[in-house]
C-alpha cells in the first residue's frame, strides 16, 4: 500500500526557473515529513524537513510547503541549477516510529 | 568525520545463496537502518536498531535478518536469494530518534542475484 504519492515523475525546468515536487499523504498520524536528493551511485541526502505545526519552511534556495488539511506538501526548488539535477524523494514518519516512508521519486533535469 | 560506510559496494549472488552486508555508522551514531531501493522506486524499511535491539521491521519475509554490535556496526542477512532481491541496500544512521536527528545514509551496496 502506498501511502505516499508523489508527483510528476520526471521534470525538465529552465536553469533560474522554480522547480515544484508534490507529495500526497494518507496517514494522517505522520507528523515528519523531509525531501531527500539522491545523485546517482549515492545514497540519499537529507536536504530539508517540516513538521506539520508549521506551514512552510525555508532554506536557501529550497522551501518546503505544508497543507495539512489537504494532507499535501511540496518541494520547491527556487533559481534551480544544473547542480540540482537529481531525483527527490519526499518521505514521511509517525512519532515514535522510525519507519521512513518514501514517495517514488522525481527526477529533475535542469537545462540551460 | 568519515560517512556511513558500506561493503562490499557491488555483489554478485546466484538464486538460493546467502548474502551478508555490512554497515559502520557515522561516529557516535547509535541508530542504524536498511532500507531496500530497487531500481526506479523509492527506498523501503526494512530494519530499524537502536543501542543493539531492534526497533522497527518493515514489510520483509524472514529470510531477512539483521543484527547490531557493540560498536554500533551493522549486518543485515538475506537467505534462499530470489531474483527480486535485486537491488540497492541502503545503511543509514543517525545520533538519536527520527525527527531529533536526520538520517545519513551510506552509498549502499548494490546487489545483483542471477
Amino acid at each position: 500500500q502506498q501511502q505516499v504519492k508523489q508527483s510528476p515523475q520526471s521534470l525538465i525546468v529552465q536553469k533560474g526557473g522554480i522547480s515544484i515536487i508534490n507529495c500526497a499523504y494518507e496517514n494522517t498520524a505522520f507528523d515528519y515529513f523531509p525531501w531527500y536528493q539522491q545523485f546517482p551511485g549515492k545514497g540519499p541526502a537529507l536536504l530539508i524537513a517540516i513538521r506539520p505545526d508549521v506551514s512552510e519552511k525555508k532554506e536557501g534556495r529550497f522551501t518546503i510547503s505544508f497543507n495539512k488539511s489537504a494532507k499535501q506538501f511540496s518541494l520547491h526548488i527556487m533559481d534551480s541549477q544544473p547542480g540540482d539535477s537529481a531525483t527527490y524523494f519526499c518521505a514521511a514518519s509517525e512519532d515514535g516510529n522510525e519507519k521512513l516512508t518514501f514517495g517514488t521519486g522525481t527526477r529533475l533535469t535542469i537545462i540551460p | 568525520d568519515a560517512g556511513v560506510t558500506q561493503s562490499p559496494t557491488h555483489l554478485i549472488k546466484t538464486r538460493g545463496q546467502q548474502v551478508t552486508l555490512r554497515c559502520s555508522p557515522i561516529s557516535g551514531h547509535k541508530s542504524v537502518s536498511w532500507y531496500q531501493q530497487v531500481l526506479g522506486q523509492g527506498p523501503q524499511f526494512i530494519f530499524q536498531y537502536y543501542e543493539k535491539e531492534e526497533r522497527g521491521r518493515g514489510n520483509f519475509p524472514d529470510r531477512f535478518s539483521a543484527r547490531q554490535f557493540p560498536n554500533y556496526s551493522s549486518e543485515l542477512n538475506v537467505n534462499a536469494l530470489l531474483l527480486g532481491d535485486s537491488a540497492l541496500y541502503l545503511c543509514a544512521s543517525s545520533l538519536d530518534r527520527l525527527g531529533n536527528s536526520p538520517l545519513h545514509f551510506g552509498n549502499g551496496t548494490r546487489l545483483t542475484v542471477t
